[in-house]
């Protein structure tokens, strides 16, 4: 297991388009995290799973954004319907609880035309 | 609120000198850890160092060194004989302790580090 991997890494879409990422966290690591880096900026925390349990979403995740983990293993991110500012990278990461960093994916970059 | 701010935008130097990297933060608790990363041009972000709140001992990793002050809210990375590999941009992280933690990162807006040779 070489880390946290994500697929695609590049996606470009139209506006109004649906898109799906997925994240494969090292296995075993039971906490999942997905951030959004838009350009210059920080990651943004976007949510987080326990195991297959979504237990925190930032207010970010907008009713557009639906992410799930099922079984625990690896992870989904959908963003319906896109729009130009959803544009960014979405890197995925992943740990146990008693970790205090985490692994990162490379992240997937979307480009919404 | 919780919030990391990293002043330093860009910053070039030249390969061999030394530079040091701000990081401020913010914070109502008592208990929290400090992070790190680094984020080359592929866009993976690479964990450097952790540093609890009750640890304000500085650290040296090879060529990195972290300087953390409570009194300031100040957790200041400098790298020594900067090289050309060191070129990246580099985060500062705030993740709050206590059995409520989730592990969620707040991080700074970054600062964009160029090393010329």
């Amino acid at each position: 297991d070489t880390g946290v991997s994500q697929d695609p890494r590049h996606k470009i879409t139209k506006r109004g388009q649906n898109v799906t990422f997925r994240c494969d966290p090292i296995s075993e690591h039971n906490r999942l995290y997905w951030y959004r880096q838009t350009l210059g900026q920080g990651p943004e925390f976007l949510t987080y799973f326990q195991n297959e349990a979504q237990l925190e979403k930032s207010r970010l995740l907008s009713d557009r954004f639906s992410a799930e983990r099922p079984k625990g293993s690896f992870s989904t991110l959908e963003i319906q319907r896109t729009e130009q500012g959803d544009s960014a990278m979405y890197l995925c990461a992943s740990s146990f609880p008693e970790d205090y960093g985490y692994t990162f994916g490379s992240g997937t970059r979307l480009t919404v035309v | 609120a919780q919030k990391v701010t990293q002043a330093q935008t860009e910053i070039s130097v030249v390969e061999k000198e030394d530079v040091t990297l701000d990081c401020v933060y913010e914070t109502r608790d008592t208990t929290y850890y400090l992070f790190w990363y680094k984020q080359p041009p592929s866009g993976e972000l690479v964990f450097l160092i952790r540093r609890n709140s009750f640890d304000e001992q500085n650290e040296i990793s090879g060529r990195y060194s972290w300087n953390f002050q409570k009194s300031t809210s100040s957790f200041n990375f400098t790298i020594t004989a900067s090289q050309v590999v060191d070129s990246a941009v580099y985060f500062c992280a705030l993740r709050k302790d206590g059995s409520s933690n989730t592990g969620k990162l707040i991080f700074g807006q970054g600062t964009t580090l160029q090393v010329k040779p």
